[in-house]
């Protein structure tokens, strides 16, 4: 298997411009994870989906940031507009069944908002 | 609720000198426990993890960690340090069930001097 896939692996923007990061989690897992890793604030937790249905969201930031998992190879991150605050590297992960198996963490996408 | 306590966000150990990380965690009910390890620009990766069983649970690398009901610990240890340990570590614990989210520490620097 190739892992979990994200793309872009670097993004720079322009603040108030819209941004998109993409994820496939590895097939068969129905768990898909959102993080975000900052130096000031460590890796924080941003969405989770069961079975392509948001399960919680608790920690995204804003309304600026959304989430969907159309189907079970897919999903995105969205931040529109975006803001200098909201650079960051962005992680996907994703897990099979429950919360006895391992999460499975993608490369990272690195946002850089001027 | 549960969470996770890493103590010590750097640790510097010796080339060969025993590595010790130190994580303490809260929960309501039974813990599944997880130390991930993150080198430079990579995303997460699991080093080992307790569920259920032997309380001493080895994991890739040469690292090992101990489940303490009793001091709510999870401490990794590594008997001989090696350059290449040189990375951050994360302790993580979560429980059974496919709603449960996975909570994260704070990260471990480990920097290995020659």
């Amino acid at each position: 298997d190739a892992g979990v896939i994200q793309s872009p692996r670097h993004e720079v923007t322009e603040m108030g411009q819209e941004v998109t990061l993409r994820c496939k989690p590895i097939s068969g897992h129905n768990s898909l994870f959102w993080y975000r890793q900052t130096m000031m604030r460590g890796l924080e937790l941003l969405i989770y989906f069961n079975n392509n249905v948001p399960i919680d969201d608790s920690g995204m930031p804003e309304d600026r940031f959304s989430a969907k998992m159309p189907n079970a190879s897919f999903s995105t991150l969205k931040i529109q507009p975006s803001e200098p605050r909201d650079s960051a590297v962005y992680f996907c992960a994703s897990r099979y069944r429950d919360g006895i198996y391992e999460q499975y963490f993608g490369p990272g996408t690195r946002l850089t908002v001027t | 609720a549960q969470s996770v306590t890493q103590l010590g966000s750097h640790v510097s150990v010796s080339e060969g000198a025993l590595v010790l990380l130190r994580c303490n965690y809260s929960s309501s009910v039974p813990p599944y426990l997880f130390w991930y390890v993150q080198y430079p620009n990579q995303g997460l990766q699991l080093l080992l993890k307790y569920t259920t069983g032997a309380t001493l649970v080895k994991g890739i690398n040469g690292f090992e960690a101990e489940f303490k009901k009793s001091e709510t610990s999870f401490h990794l240890t590594k008997p001989s340090a090696h350059m290449s340990d040189a990375a951050e570590y994360f302790c993580a614990v979560t429980h059974s069930g496919g709603y449960q989210k996975v909570t994260f520490g704070t990260g471990t620097k480990l920097q290995v001097i020659p």
